[in-house]
């Protein structure tokens, strides 16, 4: 079991649908973020929280939005998808937000698998 | 522009041979670097980080080295073994726009056949 949890593993949508993806970090970090990968592509970061406020928004489509309502749960809410949006979709947590002192060790879930039909 | 560029894309070895994977980067200035390793259906975990004062830096049967002068770091295998089937990931900490930035390179995908 890693520290980072990401819930649902797999999930097929089609484009009208809501959905939401969910992790839960116990490392007690104070950063968390989401990331998107796709093959044969760098992982694209898109959120950033850290200690509960939002500090990076990479242009991210609105039809994606995040929600952290503390510092050890972080949801990414899905609605009206493209295709183009199927991807795995990865958690990650970090001791703090690209602090100077700090290594960056990013500590990922096992991702979401998104589908969009 | 800063960027992370992996070779090859793709790797295919026999079980106990040993293989060399290559992270080219531009980024600058430099903070750090990582090696990630990710199975299948898993997240990545890191393996190593190197500093720019460190050229060599060892794991188990993973030994990583940098040179900050060509911006060029290697992740080697020694004697692989199945279970080193996975995406290595290079991922290289800068300082971009005023942030400290991490910019990941595509991956290089190993699998290793018995």
């Amino acid at each position: 079991e890693t520290g980072v949890t990401q819930t649902p593993r797999h999930l097929v949508m089609g484009m009208t649908n809501k959905k939401s993806l969910k992790c839960e970090q116990h490392l007690g970090h104070n950063a968390m973020y989401w990331y998107k990968q796709s093959a044969k592509k760098p992982l694209e970061l898109m959120f950033v929280y850290s200690l509960e406020e939002r500090v990076e928004n990479n242009s991210v489509p609105s039809r994606f939005s995040p929600e952290c309502p503390n510092s050890s749960h972080l949801f990414l809410h899905l609605h009206t998808l493209q295709p183009e949006d199927s991807a795995l979709y990865l958690c990650a947590s970090s001791q703090d937000y690209m602090a100077s002192g700090s290594t960056g060790e990013l500590f990922f879930g096992e991702g979401s698998r998104l589908t969009v039909l | 522009k800063n960027q992370v560029e992996q070779s090859p894309q793709s790797l295919i070895i026999l079980e106990g041979k040993n293989c060399t994977l290559q992270c080219n980067y531009t980024v600058s200035p430099f903070s750090n670097l990582r090696w990630y390793k990710q199975d299948t259906g898993r997240g990545p975990v890191s393996l190593t980080i190197m500093t720019f004062s460190e050229n060599t830096k060892s794991n188990g049967r993973y030994t990583a080295t940098l040179d900050a002068d060509t911006k060029q770091s290697s992740l080697h295998i020694t004697a692989s073994q199945l279970s080193d089937s996975a995406s290595y990931i290079c991922v290289v900490r800068g300082f971009s726009g005023g942030y400290n930035k991490l910019i990941f390179g595509a991956g290089t995908r190993l699998a290793v056949h018995p």
